[in-house]
Order: structure tokens, then sequence, then C-alpha cells
């Protein structure tokens, strides 16, 4: 069984100010990870992706996360944010070899001040 | 737009009704999940059909269940609905997870609510 913590249930940050959202999971078996976001009254879109390969990640709209493995840990971060990535942010993981259903975390609600 | 369609956008019902959720996948996706998001409980996982074919089950009561018909829409019945059914249901669509990137696209979900 898989699950996941997202540390900060929300993060206040001035417009152009670099944010870091943070997740943590936990797992028996080896894991994928994602980022989503949900802005409101809207579904989920996908932010960025770890299947393997390079711990470093690039999403879109200048979102970036890096797997690590030893601190079991998908923190996402962005050097400069804009009013427009206000929205909450959710860490999900899926076990390898699974049916790929999602396990998400309690989300990050990112607030942008001018 | 993902390209995974969901209706009604909202739905109001009373205690003790039966609703029926809809949802069609994006055009070449075979498998379907459902999520509810729910202030208390958060996103959580209820069911997955692959093809027609029940793959995996979460947190869902016995008083939900869902389907995927021939032609690769789903739908998710809700029963003897209760207070706190209220939430928003997501349907999500993605190509078989076995030999996919395990890439969910979601549809903007339903609001229920019951009074």
């Amino acid at each position: 069984a898989q699950s996941v913590t997202q540390l900060d249930s929300q993060v206040p940050v001035f417009e152009e100010a670099p944010v870091e959202l943070r997740c943590n999971y936990s797992s028996s078996v080896s894991v994928y990870l994602f980022w989503y976001v949900q802005y409101p009254n809207q579904g989920l879109q996908l932010l960025l992706k770890y299947l393997s390969g390079s711990t470093l990640v690039k999403g879109i709209n200048g979102f970036e996360a890096e797997f690590n493995k030893s601190q079991t840990s998908f923190h996402l971060r962005k050097p400069s944010v804009h009013i427009s990535d206000t929205a909450e942010y959710f860490c999900a993981v899926s076990g390898r070899g699974s049916q790929g259903n999602l396990i998400f975390g309690k989300g990050t609600k990112l607030s942008v001040k001018p | 737009d993902s390209g995974v369609t969901q209706t009604p956008k909202h739905l109001i019902t009373a205690t003790g009704q039966r609703v029926t959720l809809r949802c069609s996948p994006r055009s070449g996706d075979l498998s379907v999940y459902w999520y509810q998001q729910s202030l208390d409980q958060g996103l959580q996982f209820l069911i997955q059909y692959y093809n027609g074919e029940e793959r995996a089950k979460g947190n869902i009561l016995e008083r939900f269940s869902a389907q995927q018909f021939p032609d690769l829409h789903s739908e998710l019945n809700l029963s003897s609905l209760e207070l706190g059914d209220s939430a928003l249901y997501f349907c999500a669509s993605s190509v078989d997870p076995q030999v996919g990137s395990y890439e969910q696209y979601f549809g903007p979900g339903t609001r229920l609510t019951v009074t």
C-alpha cells in the first residue's frame, strides 16, 4: 500500500518569488509519482510525472520536481510564481505493476499575492 | 480540455435517492477510473474499469456500483444516498496502465449535493 503526505496545507507567496511545495510518500514497492493542479471549479490537470530515469523532471507552466528515493520525497518547485499559479496542488503516487490507480495527498493551496 | 466528459455537471438530490453519473473517456483510452473528492476525505480512488471489466477497487461503498459499456463510457451509480455522499466525483481515463505511462486525464467532475 502507498500513502502520500503533503506537509503544507496552505502556502502563501508573493508574485515573482520562488516556491516549493513538499511531498513525501510511503510505499513497499517502487512507485510512479505525479503532481496535479486543480484550479477553482475545475478538474485536475497533470503538471509533471516521474516514471524512471532522471530524477529531475520538468513539467508545464515552468514547474519542476525532484525525485529523492532515499528521502522518499518528490517536492515541486517553481523559481518565479505568477498570480495565475494560484490553485490547489496535489501530489499522487501509483505503485509499479498496479492497475494505475492514484493515491493522492491532501493537497496544498498555493496563494500568490501581488 | 482533457477530452474526458462528465455529465451532469451538478446534481442535487435528497437522502435515500439513487443517481447515475456518466463519463466518456478520451478517444482511444480503454481504462476509466472514478474518484471522490470531499472536504474531509480528500481525493479517494473508488473503482477502475478496463475495456468493460473491473480491474481494481478502492474505498467504494457497497451502496455504490459502476460499469463500463461496450462503447467504453462508464456510469457510477450511487444509491440510498446520505448527506455524507455530497462530494465532487471525478472520472479519469488512460491507456492500459500495464503498457502505458500511467498518465490519467481527468474530467471536469460532477458535483453531487445530497439534501
